[in-house]
């Protein structure tokens, strides 16, 4: 079934720890997004993708990274976790073109850094 | 800058009652407006977006280009309409992006 897949969907981890939160999807799509959201607050983008080897920085500044070495994994990495890092992750992916312009989104990653 | 604004975060409403949840935007060019719902223990998920013009679930929203608003509706309120809703731009109307700017979401809550 066509579908997006973040995983873990929570992660209580120590500062200074590396992590990795997954994101896959079976839908074809080239796009993908990453976008963060605190407790109330809107989802801020913190990286895009075009496809394969294509990444960019979104409008929130982000220490984590993000690669694309397959069109359907866009995991993204923080390198050392820190307490600021606590929020909700979540992933989603569109299609190219104008008719096709809609974003479907993972269940997230709830991380918290302590 | 883009920016969307709602101004609700919450809107309590009665069974039957008519719902409006407020979305105004600021944009430079050709907006592309979109409405996305989380309902509990769900993701989210697009709801409708202008270009469309369809209600889905007996919700409507119209672009106002004139007010720079994108007021979702519904005459009915039902108990299943409770959920997060949040309003959502899309930059670069037509072009290769497709970034979307959110708004902070108001959480609608349909009593009995």
């Amino acid at each position: 079934e066509a579908d997006i897949y973040q995983t873990p969907r929570y992660l209580v981890i120590g500062t200074g720890k590396k992590i990795t939160l997954e994101c896959s999807q079976t839908m074809g799509h080239d796009k993908m997004y990453w976008y963060q959201q605190d407790p109330g607050m809107e989802l801020h983008l913190i990286h895009y993708s075009y496809g394969v080897n294509s990444t960019e920085k979104g409008d929130l500044s982000s220490e984590s990274t993000v690669s694309r070495i397959r069109t359907e994994h866009f995991p993204l990495t923080l390198e050392s976790a820190r307490p600021s890092h606590t929020s909700q992750y979540l992933c989603a992916s569109s299609e190219w073109g104008l008719s096709k312009n809609i974003q479907y989104f993972g269940a997230g990653t709830r991380l918290s850094v302590l | 800058a883009q920016r969307v604004t709602q101004p609700e975060k919450l809107l309590s409403v009665f069974k039957g009652a008519p719902v409006e949840l407020k979305c105004n935007y600021s944009y430079s060019g050709s907006p592309e407006l979109f409405w996305y719902v989380q309902y509990s223990r769900q993701r989210l998920q697009l709801l409708l977006r202008h270009i469309s013009r369809e209600s889905i679930k007996g919700f409507t929203a119209d672009l106002n280009k004139g007010e720079t608003s994108f007021h979702l509706k519904k005459p009915f309120a039902q108990e299943e309409d409770s959920a997060m809703y949040y309003c959502a731009l899309s930059e670069n109307y037509g072009g290769a992006t497709n970034k979307l700017i959110f708004g902070t979401g108001t959480l609608l809550a349909v009593q009995p």
